[in-house]
């Protein structure tokens, strides 16, 4: 059983695009955290969020935790050929217990 | 920042033999240290946790006979997959929690071991 549901599973843009990808579970976290990994390598974490509502930029990158900490999205601005790989979100439960969502494998078309 | 490492990186062996993976924290101590499996274009599932000094946890699902977890120390846990199987090939990738060091509420993830059972 999945407990984080990522969306879109998969998601092909030119370079320059927008885009938005989805981290929805029916459990509350304690926090939430976005991943990024590249083939044959472990994930490297991109962002935590620990509020509900929370909004933090990184460069680029915008991640948003739900007000209900249930959910979080990730968005990208003006995506680049270097943000190709697989974002995993990952629900962290009773303070240390993480759970991965089922990733959004990216693929940005210079 | 906070170093993990895996050893092997990656490892083949024949149908039927145990095959011990390695996971180290290399400039931190870690009381829990996670173990995880990624089957190919699929998502990191948790596997167990290991603590130090006691029994590792297993998810459900998990053969906790078939996964040995030692963790002997604050810096090192190991995985042993006994009697490996082609179905147990996979990316395993471990992670180790830094607070016990000061370090942030979060983990460190080692660079994985590619296991092919042949």
């Amino acid at each position: 059983t999945q407990l984080l549901e990522q969306s879109p599973q998969f998601l092909s843009i030119q370079e320059g695009e927008n885009l938005t990808v989805y981290c929805n579970s029916s459990s509350v976290f304690s926090s939430l955290q976005w991943y990024r990994q590249e083939p044959g390598e472990g994930p490297v974490l991109l962002v935590t969020v620990v509020t509900g509502g929370e909004v933090k930029k990184l460069k680029r990158l915008t991640f948003q935790f739900g007000d209900a900490r249930k959910d979080s999205s990730l968005h990208i601005t003006a995506a680049q050929p270097g943000d190709t790989g697989l974002y995993l979100c990952a629900g962290v439960y009773n303070f240390n217990k993480f759970y991965f969502g089922s990733g959004t494998k990216l693929n940005v078309k210079p | 920042g906070a170093v993990v490492s895996q050893h092997p990186s990656w490892v083949i062996c024949k149908s039927g033999t145990s095959v011990k993976i390695e996971c180290r924290s290399l400039d931190f101590q870690a009381t829990t240290m996670f173990w995880y499996r990624q089957f190919p274009k699929q998502s990191l599932m948790l596997m167990a946790t290991s603590n130090e000094g006691s029994k590792a946890t297993y998810e459900q699902g998990v053969e906790k006979d078939k996964f040995l977890i030692n963790h002997a120390s604050l810096t090192l846990s190991t995985l042993t997959v006994t009697s490996a199987h082609p179905e147990d090939s996979s990316f395993y990738i471990c992670s180790a929690d830094s607070r016990l060091a000061g370090g942030p509420d979060t983990q460190y993830f080692g660079p994985g071991t590619r296991l092919t059972v042949l």
